[in-house]
């Protein structure tokens, strides 16, 4: 069975620092890889997705998150925070064997400090 | 264009009674997913649907719970007899038909309140 693991539930940094939010899979077969984000009062939209080829994906607003097949990981990342990357950012992979849905981690909540 | 739209945005309701929560999905989509997010968790999946039919509804919680599509376009999840343990925000999403893996598509939740 698929399953998503995110590495801690917050995460604080100050503005100008890397961010880093850690995602590790499990699947037996290649997966399909997202990162999504839940601003305050907003509903949940597409930051960056892996499917298959170049396992350096890059999405919107300098986020980046690289395909680690080696270490089942897909940690998400930024060169330098800015205040307004404070959300709630979730991990999901997708089923590909019997059925089509997603599974979401339980999300880490990134603050960033003045 | 339109987005996936949820309505009501907000629900209080007492126990024991029911409640429809309605997805209108972006048209054209044809696989349609519902969700449920616990206040500070993650996302719970509960049923999707392609087209009108429903091949997986491994995440709803109990009987209580059911869902339809009709016309390959609005969907309803229902809840019978709320339980406290119901309250959460209830997501939808839609994704586009093709061959690719695509995103998923969220509207706003409803916000269910059981009391």
């Amino acid at each position: 069975a698929q399953s998503v693991t995110q590495l801690g539930s917050h995460v604080s940094v100050s503005e100008g620092a890397l961010v880093l939010l850690r995602c590790n899979y499990s699947s037996s077969v290649p997966p399909y890889l997202f990162w999504y984000v839940q601003y305050p009062n907003q509903g949940l939209q597409l930051l960056l997705k892996y499917t298959t080829g170049a396992t350096l994906v890059k999405g919107i607003n300098g986020f980046e998150a690289e395909f680690k097949k080696s270490e089942t990981s897909f940690h998400l990342t930024k060169p330098s925070a800015h205040m307004s990357d404070a959300a709630e950012y979730f991990c999901a992979v997708r089923v590909t064997s019997g059925t089509y849905k997603y599974i979401f981690g339980t999300g880490t909540r990134l603050k960033v400090l003045a | 264009g339109a987005g996936v739209s949820q309505s009501p945005s907000n629900k209080v309701t007492e126990k024991g009674k029911d409640v429809e929560l309605r997805c209108d999905p972006i048209s054209g989509h044809t696989a349609l997913y519902w969700y449920r997010q616990r206040l500070g968790q993650g996302l719970e999946f509960l049923i999707y649907f392609q087209g009108n039919s429903a091949p997986d509804k491994s995440g709803l919680p109990s009987d209580r719970f059911s869902a339809e599509r009709t016309g390959e376009s609005v969907s309803t999840l229902t809840i019978q007899r709320t339980q406290q343990e119901d309250s959460a925000v209830y997501l939808c999403a839609s994704t586009p038909p093709g061959a690719g893996i695509s995103e998923q598509f969220f509207g706003p939740g409803t916000r269910l309140t059981v009391l």
